[in-house]
């Protein structure tokens, strides 16, 4: 079975660009999460959608950030426009909505690595 | 605030030994509690989980162990074997609209020595 895919696994890019990255989540997975990951901060959740609407965005650092889900097998992560600070790894991960008996784990992605010089 | 924490930034283990990582948490409203790996240029794989109704769950060479009233859990590996050096990060969640929001550590770096 295919995992998470992300792409692209890596982007270098200049400063005030805009950004764009893909998630294509686990086939039957309803629940799918945008992380990113830095030294100083580790890895922390931006945002998160439930059968593709966006439930808590409360990890989005700034307006410069936004997050779609047109349907269930495709989500982008843009950043416009782009700063050096926000260079980290950014992963996408999904699962299945688990009940209060069952609980389903999150299956990652490879990252992708941004660069933004 | 970290509400969940690895205090071990590494950890360093004979081959074959048993490797011990640990994690400490805040937040009372957490009912789920996982293990994943990191390898290098990888994202995170799943390895272990636990409901706070449990104390203790196997899987193979992993077990989890949790401490509800110390707030605190731990992963055994044992035997320990030099495929395991990775990145283990511990997480912990509370139910949020049928999705469980992680909250991840910081990472423990296990190296396997032969």
């Amino acid at each position: 079975d295919a995992g998470v895919i992300q792409s692209p696994r890596h982007e270098v890019t200049e400063m005030g660009q805009e950004v764009t990255l893909r998630c294509k989540p686990i086939s039957g997975h309803n629940s799918l999460f945008w992380y990113r990951q830095t030294m100083m901060r580790g890895l922390e959740l931006l945002i998160y959608f439930n059968n593709n609407v966006p439930i808590d965005d409360s990890g989005m650092p700034e307006d410069r950030f936004s997050a779609k889900m047109p349907n269930a097998s495709f989500s982008t992560l843009k950043i416009q426009p782009s700063e050096p600070r926000d260079s980290a790894v950014y992963f996408c991960a999904s699962s299945r909505i688990g009940s209060r008996r069952s609980n389903q784990p999150q299956h990652f992605g490879d990252g992708t690595r941004l660069s933004i010089l | 605030d970290q509400q969940v924490k690895q205090n071990s930034p590494s950890l360093s283990v004979q081959e074959g030994r048993i490797s011990i990582l640990n994690c400490d948490y805040t937040n009372s409203m957490f009912d789920y509690f996982l293990w994943y790996k990191k390898y290098p240029a990888e994202g995170p794989t799943f390895l272990i989980s636990i409901s706070s109704i449990k104390d203790k769950n196997e899987d193979g060479r992993f077990t989890v162990f949790l401490n509800k009233s110390a707030k605190h859990l731990s992963l055994h590996i044992v035997p320990s074997q030099p495929g395991d050096s990775a990145v283990y990060f511990c997480a912990a969640s509370a139910r949020v609209q049928g999705a469980q929001k992680l909250v991840f550590g910081q990472g423990t770096r296990l190296t396997i020595n032969p």
